[in-house]
């Protein structure tokens, strides 16, 4: 089975700190992806990667910034997090090959932050 | 605007029953469409996924179709169980990276 674990599940931050948020997927996958998630909102990409030390923009990339330096983690940082980045955060892999968006993508647990 | 539109926001029904979620998109060009069952705090869980050419995919108890013409999807949960309580949500594929995800529906089914 795959699996896609992220570093925590809940987060509480004060406004201007640095946030990590990790995930690592152990399926050899090329590609990964940071959503987040929004009531009444669908899931929207912040930025993916289809190797190691690659990135590319979502569509909403504003305030955050990754880091791939291995194929199997991705992070995602907040550099310095705002109320307005209150909200769940999914982290997801998918594809045998780089850029087979075709392939199903493969969520983790989310992690819920909660900035102050 | 969301590309993909869901309906309804959210249902309750009973145990046993069936009901039917609905999905309505615009993203042009189309690839295929997936329904993902996500469980309070759990991430979403991909349950069918269609292309173009298929109008309709089963897995289980839920049935999907499609009607690529009129840009509708539908997703049937037939003799609903308590487990099934969760949010559903429609994603539509360009055939790239990018994904367009509907807000969802939030199911409850009661005893």
């Amino acid at each position: 089975d795959v699996k896609v674990t992220q570093s925590s599940r809940y987060l509480v931050k004060r406004t201007g700190e640095k946030v990590f948020l990790e995930c690592v997927q152990d399926m050899d996958h090329e590609n990964m992806f940071w959503y987040r998630q929004d009531p009444g909102l669908g899931l929207r990409l912040i930025y993916f990667s289809y190797d190691v030390k690659m990135k590319e923009k979502g569509d909403i990339p504003e305030g955050y910034s990754v880091s791939r330096e291995k194929k199997e983690r991705f992070s995602l940082i907040l550099e310095s997090a705002s109320t307005n980045q209150t909200s769940m955060y999914l982290c997801a892999s998918s594809g045998a090959r780089a850029r087979d968006y075709q392939e199903t993508q493969y969520f983790g647990p989310g992690t819920r932050l909660l900035v102050l | 605007k969301n590309q993909v539109e869901q309906s309804p926001q959210s249902l309750i029904i009973l145990e046993r029953k069936n009901c039917t979620l609905q999905c309505n998109y615009t993203v042009s060009p189309f690839s295929n469409l997936r329904w993902y069952k996500q469980d309070t705090g759990r991430g979403p869980v991909s349950l069918t996924i269609m292309t173009f050419s298929e109008n309709t995919k089963s897995n289980g108890r839920y049935t999907a179709t499609l009607d690529a013409d009129t840009k509708q999807s539908s997703l049937h949960i037939t003799a609903s169980q308590l487990s099934d309580s969760a949010s559903y949500i429609c994603v539509v594929s360009e055939g790239d990276y990018k994904l367009s995800f509907g807000a969802g529906t939030t199911v409850t089914v009661r005893a």
